[in-house]
Formats: structure tokens, C-alpha cells, sequence
């Protein structure tokens, strides 16, 4: 069966040094993995996706996430945080049970201090 | 584009009153559609998920149902709503074919007292 694990439930950074939320998954196939964030009271919006193309993956606002199928690992990074960046991110991984039902980690929250 | 939406945004409704929250997707068509809830401070939980008009599929059993009546509309009810319904109701949809990534509609906050 599929699962995701978000390793930290908290991070906090400073404004304008790097992010990391590190996220490893289980998977018996060759999975499609997701990076979502949350702003409060908001719904979830896409970061970015990974579908078996390349294994550094771009996403939006300035996010990154790298495949790395020796250790099981998707960890999401941005060079520089910005206060807008505090949220809960979510690392998400398809289900391979069909009808692309999807499998949230439990979310880390990054705050983003001046 | 496509966009996706919910109301109403926030809801406050007594014990044992019924539920009616709609969800409507924009600009696809033959869409997946899924109904999560979000408790406060926890993940999400998928309650519901339709693949077609009139195909539902419950993935927890509760007080909750949930009707698809047309193509791009999902509805989420209850006859009688418990406490323990509060929460974050996010809708959702996806293509019918791959790499799925869902999106999600802004969401209606429920708190039952």
C-alpha cells in the first residue's frame, strides 16, 4: 500500500533563508507525487507534481522538489523564504487502488519569521 | 480555465439540523470529484468520491451522504448534523485520466453547536 510521511511537523525559518520540508514515501509502483500548500482558512492549491519525467521538479512561487527514488524521498525546498510562504504543506502521493484517489501526509506548518 | 466552487463559505447550524453544501466545476467536463473534511489541526479525510452522474463511493461510514445530479455538481448532506461534523468541508476535482492531481475549491467551514 502507498503511504507518505512528512517528517517534520514544524518548521520555522527566517525570512530570506532556505526552506526544506522533507516528505519520503512508500510506494510498490512507480508513483505520482504532489506538493500542495494551505494558507489558513483557504483550500489546498498545487505546487507542484511529480509524473516520471524529470526527477527535479519546478513548481510555483519559486518551489522545488527533487525525486529520488534510492531513498524514497521527495523533499520540497525554495532558496529563499518569504513571509507569504507561511502555510501547511501537504506531501501527497497517488493511490494506486484506482479511481486517483490520493494519500495526504499529516501536513508541516512553516513559519516564516522577519 | 477551470474553476471550481463551493458555498456557502462558513456555516453555523444547531444539533440534529440538516446539511446541504454544494459544489459546482467549471470549464471540464466528465470530471472526478471527491468531498474531504478537514478537523481542526488534523489531515484530510476523504469522505466521498463520484466518478460519474449518480456514482457515489463512500469511504467512511457517518451521517453524511452524497449526490451528484449532474455532470460538474457534487452536494454533500446530512439529515441530522452531529457535533462531531464540524470542520473544514474542501471540495475537489480531477481529469478523468492521468497524473490526477486534484484541485480544490476554497471551502465552506461548518460548525455545528
Amino acid at each position: 500500500a502507498q503511504s507518505v510521511t512528512q517528517l517534520d511537523s514544524h518548521v520555522s525559518v527566517s525570512e530570506g533563508t532556505p526552506v526544506l520540508l522533507r516528505c519520503n514515501y512508500s510506494s510498490s509502483y512507480s508513483p505520482s507525487l504532489f506538493w500542495y500548500v494551505q494558507h489558513p482558512n483557504k483550500g489546498l492549491q498545487l505546487l507542484l507534481k511529480y509524473t516520471s519525467a524529470a526527477t527535479l521538479v519546478k513548481g510555483i512561487n519559486g518551489f522545488e522538489a527533487e525525486f529520488k527514488k534510492s531513498e524514497t524521498s521527495f523533499h520540497l525546498t525554495k532558496p529563499s523564504a518569504h513571509m507569504s510562504d507561511a502555510a501547511e504543506y501537504f506531501c501527497v502521493v497517488s493511490d494506486s487502488g484506482g479511481y486517483n484517489k490520493l494519500i495526504f501526509g499529516a501536513g508541516t506548518r512553516l513559519a516564516v519569521h522577519p | 480555465s477551470q474553476t471550481i466552487h463551493q458555498w456557502p463559505a462558513t456555516l453555523v447550524q444547531p444539533v440534529g439540523s440538516p446539511l446541504s453544501l454544494e459544489c459546482t466545476v467549471e470549464g471540464t467536463s466528465n470530471p472526478n470529484l471527491y468531498w474531504y473534511r478537514q478537523a481542526a489541526g488534523r489531515g484530510l479525510q476523504l469522505l466521498f468520491y463520484s466518478v460519474g452522474i449518480g456514482q457515489i463511493s463512500s469511504e467512511v461510514p457517518q451521517n453524511l451522504s452524497a449526490s451528484r445530479p449532474q455532470d460538474r455538481q457534487f452536494i454533500l448532506s446530512s439529515k441530522k448534523l452531529l457535533l462531531s461534523d464540524s470542520g473544514f468541508y474542501l471540495c475537489a476535482w480531477s481529469t478523468d485520466t492521468g497524473p490526477y492531481e486534484q484541485y480544490f475549491g476554497p471551502g465552506t467551514r461548518l460548525t455545528v453547536t
